[in-house]
């Protein structure tokens, strides 16, 4: 059984397109998070929900909208792709926020 | 403001006993967590530390000092699949907002 489960696990496209990335935890957590990895690896928040509630935005441009429709889930769409977007994508939960987190697979973005 | 300094890499031999060592600033200390990554993959959690001391997890052992703002990780008997980074990381805005370092990558040679 997946814990956290993302998708898609790669996206490829072309600079101005809209593209979503889904998000699920089997894990009865409350809290979820966004994070990005760039190239440098360096891993760094973006959104921190609680109970389907946003509590952290990390000054992401409003280009990226996350959505949280219940606790178990949080999806992240982007419009308009920039090439700077390309990074690999990490959903994470966990059971509250002191607790340790969850990770997801990853997505793994290309912007061409 | 918060700042997470890990040296960027380290290379230890095959049943070596190897230290990360981390340096933390942050507002609020909600304690310290550890996390390894191997490439391509996502993070998975190694350790908590929120009071002084050393923690011991098998072949893992993390240790914090909060009055130093230090905390390391402790890897013995290394093994070839140890290689990988690991993050040191400090939530705080109530543990929402997690600052991560740019982690260590460490290579395991035979």
């Amino acid at each position: 059984d997946t814990a956290v489960s993302q998708t898609p696990k790669y996206l490829v496209t072309q600079m101005g397109n809209d593209k979503s990335i889904k998000c699920e935890q089997n894990l009865g957590h409350d809290t979820m998070y966004w994070y990005k990895q760039d190239s440098k690896k360096f891993l760094k928040i973006m959104f921190s929900y609680n109970n389907k509630e946003l509590i952290i935005n990390e000054t992401v441009p409003n280009r990226f909208s996350p959505k949280s429709p219940d606790k178990a889930h949080l999806n992240l769409h982007i419009n308009s792709l920039e090439l700077g977007d390309s990074a690999v994508y990490f959903c994470a939960s966990s059971l509250t926020s002191y607790n340790e987190q969850f990770f997801g697979p990853g997505t793994r973005l290309t912007v061409l | 403001g918060q700042n997470i300094d890990q040296p960027t890499e380290m290379t230890a031999t095959e049943g070596a006993i190897v230290q990360i060592n981390c340096t933390y600033q942050t507002s609020g200390f909600n304690g310290l967590f550890w996390y390894q990554q191997h490439a391509g993959e996502a993070p998975t959690f190694l350790s908590y530390n929120v009071l002084d001391g050393l923690e011991e997890k098998g072949r893992f052992s993390s240790f914090l000092s909060r009055s130093k703002g230090y905390s390391y990780l402790l890897l013995k008997e290394l093994q070839m699949k140890d290689s990988a980074s690991y993050l040191c990381a400090a939530p705080h805005t109530g543990g929402f907002k997690t600052i991560f370092g740019a982690g260590t990558r460490l290579f395991v040679k035979a």
